[in-house]
Parts: structure tokens; C-alpha cells; sequence
């Protein structure tokens, strides 16, 4: 089965840099990677995805990247801001599959 | 805006009793899941349903664990005899045919 692997595990940064997190997938049939942001106690919410058709997609603030050949997708925030504070999750899909496999998550805290 | 929503928000039980997790889906999605989170780590998945059925399962979702959709409505999570390593967020998700698939606020799940 598949195997995500997330890095970093913790991510300080100071408000207004940059934030980059970063996931590796094992299996080349996965086509679909959402990002999931989860607030202290409340549920995951997807705030980006990418499908393996596409190499980079942005959202204001927000992009990801994927890289089929190495097989792996990364989370770019910029100018970062104290409410980015969560934890975010990777996860991946293989195309007509329903299991979602999710990577072990970044804390990130941006200090004000 | 449609939510998933949960119930109850938490529950605690002893060990050896019956829990069933509650959870409504989005109305016209055909995607069900649930997944556990232990207090800091990543979200696991447990089991999609689709069409009536399981599509899949982990292997955490052994015999003490199943499944109902039993009004077109509520989706369930019985834990048939729980362990004190139940003890977890149990999250229910849904999605429509498309790869997003929106969470519930989850059920926290105490079991002494």
C-alpha cells in the first residue's frame, strides 16, 4: 500500500516568512494530494490540493508542488501570519481508490 | 454552507462496553469514511463506504468494529467492546463523487 512521509514535524517561523512542508509518496498510482489545515481541537479542513496532471497550484497565499518523477509534493506558505498556526496534514489517493492516506503532520507555529 | 456534523462530541465509557458514533454526511455525497486520531498524531484511516457497502478497510477496523447507513441519512461507528487504546478523535468524512471530502467536527472518545 502506500506510504506518506511528511517532514518537518515541527516548523517555527517568524511572521511574514516563509513556510515550506514537505511529503513523499511511495506509490506512483496515487494521482490526487489534498493538504489539510487542523486548529487546536477542531477538525481537518482542506485548503489546497493537487492532481498529478498539474505541477504547482496557488491560492493566495498558498501553493503546492508536485514532483511525479521523485515522488513528492510540498506545501509553500508565504508572508506567513500568527492564525497560519496549526497543524497541517499531507495525504494522497490513488485514482478510483476511496483510501485516503495521510502523512504524520507539521506543527507550525509563527511567532508574532 | 453544508457541514458534517457529529454526535456526541465526546463520549466516555468503560472498557468492554458498546460505543456507536453518530454522523451525519453532506446529503448528496456518496463517500463515507471514518478515521481515528490519537491525542498528537496523524489522522488514520478506518473504513470508506460506498453504495451500501465497505469499499475498504485498515487494519485497525477488526471484528469489534462496523458500520451501518441505516436511514439514508446517519452513518455509524459501533465499537462492539472497547479497549482503553480506543481512547482516540474518531473523525466521520464525506465527499460527493469528486476527490474533496469534507470532515466532521469528530467524537472524542474516552474509554476507562
Amino acid at each position: 500500500g502506500e506510504n506518506v512521509e511528511q517532514h518537518p514535524s515541527t516548523l517555527s517561523v517568524q511572521e511574514g516568512d516563509s513556510a515550506v512542508i514537505k511529503c513523499t509518496y511511495s506509490d506512483s498510482a496515487s494521482n490526487y494530494f489534498p493538504w489539510y489545515k487542523q486548529e487546536l481541537g477542531k477538525r481537518p479542513q482542506l485548503i489546497i490540493d493537487i492532481r498529478s496532471n498539474v505541477g504547482e497550484k496557488k491560492d493566495q497565499r498558498i501553493a503546492v508542488t508536485l514532483n511525479k518523477t521523485a515522488k513528492h509534493f510540498s506545501l509553500h506558505i508565504t508572508e506567513t501570519q500568527p492564525e497560519d498556526s496549526a497543524v497541517y496534514f499531507c495525504a494522497a489517493k490513488r485514482y478510483n481508490f476511496n483510501k485516503f492516506y495521510f502523512g504524520s503532520g507539521t506543527k507550525l507555529n509563527v511567532k508574532p | 454552507e453544508p457541514e458534517v456534523t457529529q454526535t456526541p462530541s465526546h463520549q466516555v465509557t468503560q472498557m468492554g462496553q458498546e460505543v456507536i458514533l453518530r454522523c451525519v454526511p453532506i446529503s448528496n455525497h456518496l463517500y463515507f469514511y471514518w478515521y481515528r486520531q490519537i491525542l498528537g498524531q496523524k489522522v488514520e484511516f478506518l473504513v470508506s463506504f460506498y453504495n451500501n457497502e465497505i469499499s475498504e478497510k485498515s487494519e485497525i477496523f477488526d471484528d469489534q468494529f462496523s458500520v451501518e447507513r441505516p436511514d439514508g441519512s446517519n452513518f455509524t461507528l459501533k465499537i462492539r467492546s472497547t479497549k482503553l487504546e480506543d481512547s482516540a478523535m474518531y473523525f466521520c468524512a464525506s465527499r460527493f463523487r469528486g476527490e474533496t471530502q469534507y470532515f466532521g467536527p469528530g467524537t472524542r472518545l474516552l474509554v476507562l
